[in-house]
């Protein structure tokens, strides 16, 4: 059984730069996709992009040139950093494993990182 | 992007009944359209894939319908466990979700 968690500050200041990790347990970063999702308090989730093991990424255009997404293989960890955070990029931020294909889908989640920015 | 609205957004049952909710996309997605479960403070969890397609280790209860740009999730009976809130995702494209409906105790 996959295990994802999530990790990292949770409180920030306008214009600092969030960064959350996410260990994965159970299996292997290699070979699959992982992407970060975010859910704003009382709105829906939202798509922040996604990483392939060998690097390659793709990201929501609307995010786009704040987010930055990495991988380690060797500590079987994918990571996420969003620059210059405002109020509105307070939420629950979620890594997931991204089925990609024919059945494309989110089937592994971890319990989710709140983060609040606030000055 | 493509456009998820999902009704209702609030649903009041109980236990036993037969439920079924809705998701509309603002353009066909084929069938490439996935539900979710999410209880309060979890991550949601896939129900269904591609429409239809039920996730390993989801009771049967549980079933998807459609294609282009309607779709149903139905639970065919209502059990204490399934008061959640469901969302829609369709993954035609850049990865979108609906608003969510609430699945409430009556």
């Amino acid at each position: 059984q996959v295990h994802l968690q999530e990790s990292g500050p949770g409180l920030l200041k306008p214009s600092e730069t969030l960064s959350l990790t996410c260990t994965v347990s159970g299996g292997s970063v290699s070979g699959n996709y992982w992407s970060w999702i975010r859910q704003p308090p009382g709105r829906r989730l939202e798509w922040l992009g996604y990483i392939y093991y060998s690097g390659s990424t793709n990201y929501n255009p609307s995010l786009k040139s704040r987010v930055t997404i990495s991988v380690d293989t060797s500590k079987n960890q994918f990571s996420l950093k969003l620059s210059s955070v405002t109020a509105a990029d307070t939420a629950v931020y979620y890594c997931a494993r991204h089925r990609l294909g024919a059945t494309t889908n989110f089937d592994y989640w971890g319990q989710g990182a709140l983060v609040t920015v606030s000055s | 992007d493509i456009q998820m609205t999902q009704s209702p957004s609030s649903l009041s049952a109980s236990v036993g009944d037969r439920v079924t909710i809705t998701c509309r996309s603002s353009q066909s997605i084929s069938g490439y359209l996935n539900w979710y479960q999410q209880k309060p403070g979890k991550a949601p969890q896939l129900l269904i894939y591609v429409a239809s397609s039920l996730q390993s280790g989801v009771p049967s209860r549980f079933s998807g319908s459609g294609s282009g740009t309607d779709f149903t999730l139905t639970i065919s009976s209502l059990q204490p466990e399934d008061f959640a809130t469901y969302y829609c995702q369709q993954s035609y494209s850049i990865p979108t979700f609906g608003q969510g409906t609430r699945l409430e105790f009556k």
